[in-house]
């Protein structure tokens, strides 16, 4: 079984609308959940940080924990075709020092 | 602020070869990672330093080393070269261990032929 483990896609979604990702993972020590976002070409993007039950917004971003579940979430309002890219789920090992990610799930914002 | 820098941003190698690639940490932070992302995948931990010693280490052969200086930048080693190192190396810098957010470098493209 996968650590990290997310929907390659593509997530395809009209501008403006709301694009939802998700995550699981299988450690459950783990303490600390990232989103990263990933354009071709380029290195990793730290857009969003969550550590406890709940919901954590920034801006249009919206992070969802649920560790009973083992699930993470990226929720995107008024998604722009900017946000078009690959975003990486990354959950801190039990170890503490690495973060796993999963592959990633791209997504496609059509004007 | 200064953000974490990476060197080369591209490099060819030959099989075999030995590569060192170069990284310069975010103002602030005394922690780096290093990870290799495959093309398709998510990064992959290789190892972590805090204050000049391996920290942690991932899943990957000997012949991957490393080091930290005192001002915290860090290299990192590859010996006898595969065509399966063939990957982009990212370096990461956090203000801490464990759980502390980590940022990213651009990366350096090592490509061996």
């Amino acid at each position: 079984q996968k650590e990290v483990e997310q929907n390659s896609g593509p997530l395809s979604v009209p501008e403006g609308a709301i694009a939802s990702l998700n995550c699981t993972y299988s450690d459950r020590g783990s303490q600390s959940f990232f989103w990263y976002r990933q354009y071709s070409g380029k290195s990793p993007e730290l857009i969003m940080s969550i550590y406890s039950n709940g919901d954590q917004e920034d801006g249009r971003f919206t992070a969802q924990l649920n560790k009973a579940s083992q699930y993470v979430s990226l929720l995107i309002r008024d998604s722009q075709p900017s946000d078009s890219a690959t975003y990486l789920c990354a959950v801190n090992a039990n170890s503490g020092y690495a973060l796993n990610f999963g592959k990633g799930t791209s997504l496609l914002v059509t004007p | 602020e200064t953000g974490v820098t990476q060197s080369p941003t591209h490099l060819i190698k030959t099989r075999g070869q030995q590569v060192t690639l170069r990284c310069s940490s975010q103002s602030g932070h005394n922690t780096v990672s290093w990870y290799q992302q495959a093309l398709g995948q998510g990064p992959q931990f290789i190892f972590q330093y805090y204050r000049e010693e391996e920290n942690g280490r991932g899943n990957f052969p000997p012949r991957f080393s490393g080091l930290q200086f005192p001002n915290y930048s860090s290299e990192l080693n590859v010996n006898a070269l595969e065509l399966d190192d063939s990957a982009l190396y990212l370096c990461a810098s956090s203000s801490g261990t464990g759980l502390y957010e980590q940022y990213f470098g651009p990366g350096t493209r090592l490509t061996v032929t």
